[in-house]
């Protein structure tokens, strides 16, 4: 089953804004994951956060994890228009071999 | 590196044929694979995990008898779809990890579109 809500589902934004993306969860991680999808393509990985940490930055991505509120947040600084895709969250637990992945929000950058 | 290469990228077959998808690992041993379906403008939907030399572990609603998995070496995974018929359509993806746990990132195939006649 799907545990992982995101927010937006959809969002549009002119080049150079920055994007925001939100996922929330509902049961206790280990850590937390953002993927990349871009359309009729795999998944590729973007950053890892564990449940230890708050925030992660890699590039013109920062992600915040907050474990309180069980939710996460996904930052693109400086958008560009190959940032158009889908992006997903996905949670792993102790003990679990598997991730269960958000509904994803689709990101377009209008250029 | 963490290269996964799927195959085919995209397949057309005709209703009662059995369809394999290949998933191998170019440069690091997937101790897990995981096959997912995903329709259009949804999220990935987990099939089944397999770990190499072990039956696959499907999940809830998944036909093993339909959907056959076989692990056997250390970086290939096929998924067969036996006797398709078009409600299998869809696009399916496959990804592998080097751990068991899921505190690692997993590493993705491009993916295969399967059209059933």
């Amino acid at each position: 089953s799907q545990q992982g809500e995101e927010d937006p589902q959809a969002l549009s934004i002119q080049e150079g804004e920055n994007a925001t993306m939100n996922c929330s969860y509902k049961t206790s991680i280990n850590n937390l994951q953002w993927y990349r999808q871009n359309s009729g393509r795999g998944l590729v990985h973007l950053i890892l956060i564990r449940s230890n940490e708050r925030e992660k930055h890699s590039g013109r991505l920062r992600v915040t994890l907050d474990t309180s509120k069980k939710s996460s947040s996904l930052l693109i600084t400086a958008s560009r228009a190959a940032d158009t895709a889908s992006y997903f969250c996905a949670t792993g637990s102790q003990g679990a071999q598997k991730l269960v992945f958000g509904q994803g929000t689709r990101l377009t950058i209008n250029p | 590196g963490a290269v996964v290469s799927q195959h085919p990228s995209w397949v057309i077959c005709k209703s009662g044929t059995s369809v394999k998808i290949e998933c191998r690992s170019l440069d690091f041993q997937a101790t897990t694979m995981f096959w997912y379906r995903q329709f259009p403008k949804q999220s990935l939907m987990l099939m089944a995990t397999s770990n190499e030399g072990s039956k696959a572990t499907y999940e809830q609603g998944v036909e093993k008898d339909k959907f056959l998995i076989n692990h056997a070496s250390l970086t290939l995974s096929t998924l067969t779809v036996t006797s398709a018929h078009p409600e299998d359509s869809s696009f399916y993806i496959c990804s592998a990890s080097e751990q068991t746990h899921s505190n690692q990132p997993q590493h993705f195939g491009d993916g295969t579109r399967l059209s059933i006649l």
